[in-house]
């Protein structure tokens, strides 16, 4: 069965400084992946997803993520944080059943200092 | 944007009550999924619906929980009688009738049991 790995439960980063959130999924075949973020109280919005082709993928907000097939990870990257980007962010990767339903990772929060 | 749309937003109830959650999808996304997020988690999908039928319920405790999408458009979830451990947001996406179409997620129902 599928399942998504986000090793780190927390992380703190300056603001203006760089991010990398891991993530590490389990699948046979190739993966379709996605990374969505959800602020406090609120429902998860879509940040980028990776079907097939470029490996490395531009999303919304100035993020981005490079799949590497070798290491089955998903990492998600920003060049420069702002306080505006603290919240919690999930990878997911989608079933194998080919229903469209997602598996979620537990999830990274992600705390921005001044 | 359209919006996936949930209500209420809040609800605290005492255990061994019943109570139901509604959503009402983005017009013409024919699948419909709700998710249970515990606290600190991932979300994880209870039922599946294309159009008006279940296409997965395989994590549906249903000795208590039920959920309908009678003319395929909005949905209801119900859970009689709720437990403590209930307690959770409950999250409603809705996609594209497309293979891997990206999921769209409402600002959810947060439940307390008491």
């Amino acid at each position: 069965a599928q399942s998504v790995t986000q090793p780190d439960i927390h992380i703190t980063v300056s603001e203006g400084a760089s991010l990398e959130l891991r993530c590490n999924y389990s699948y046979g075949a190739t993966p379709y992946l996605f990374w969505y973020v959800q602020s406090p109280g609120q429902g998860l919005q879509l940040l980028l997803k990776y079907f097939s082709g470029d490996t490395l993928v531009q999303g919304i907000k100035g993020f981005e993520a490079e799949f590497k097939r070798s290491q089955s990870s998903f990492n998600l990257r920003k060049p420069s944080v702002h306080w505006s980007d603290a919240a919690e962010y999930f990878c997911a990767v989608a079933d194998s059943s080919n229903t469209g339903k997602l598996i979620f990772g537990q999830g990274t929060t992600l705390q921005v200092k001044p | 944007e359209a919006e996936v749309a949930q209500s209420p937003r809040y609800k605290i109830t005492e255990k061994s009550q019943a109570v139901a959650f509604w959503c009402d999808p983005i017009s013409g996304h024919a699948t419909l999924y709700w998710y249970r997020q515990i606290l600190g988690q991932g979300p994880e999908l209870l039922v599946q619906f294309q159009d008006e039928s279940v296409v997965d319920d395989s994590q549906l405790p249903k000795d208590r929980f039920s959920a309908e999408r009678l003319k395929g458009v909005d949905s209801t979830l119900k859970i009689q009688p709720a437990e403590l451990g209930d307690s959770a947001m409950y999250l409603c996406a809705s996609s594209l009738a497309v293979s891997h179409s990206p999921l769209h997620f409402g600002n959810g129902t947060r439940l307390t049991v008491t």
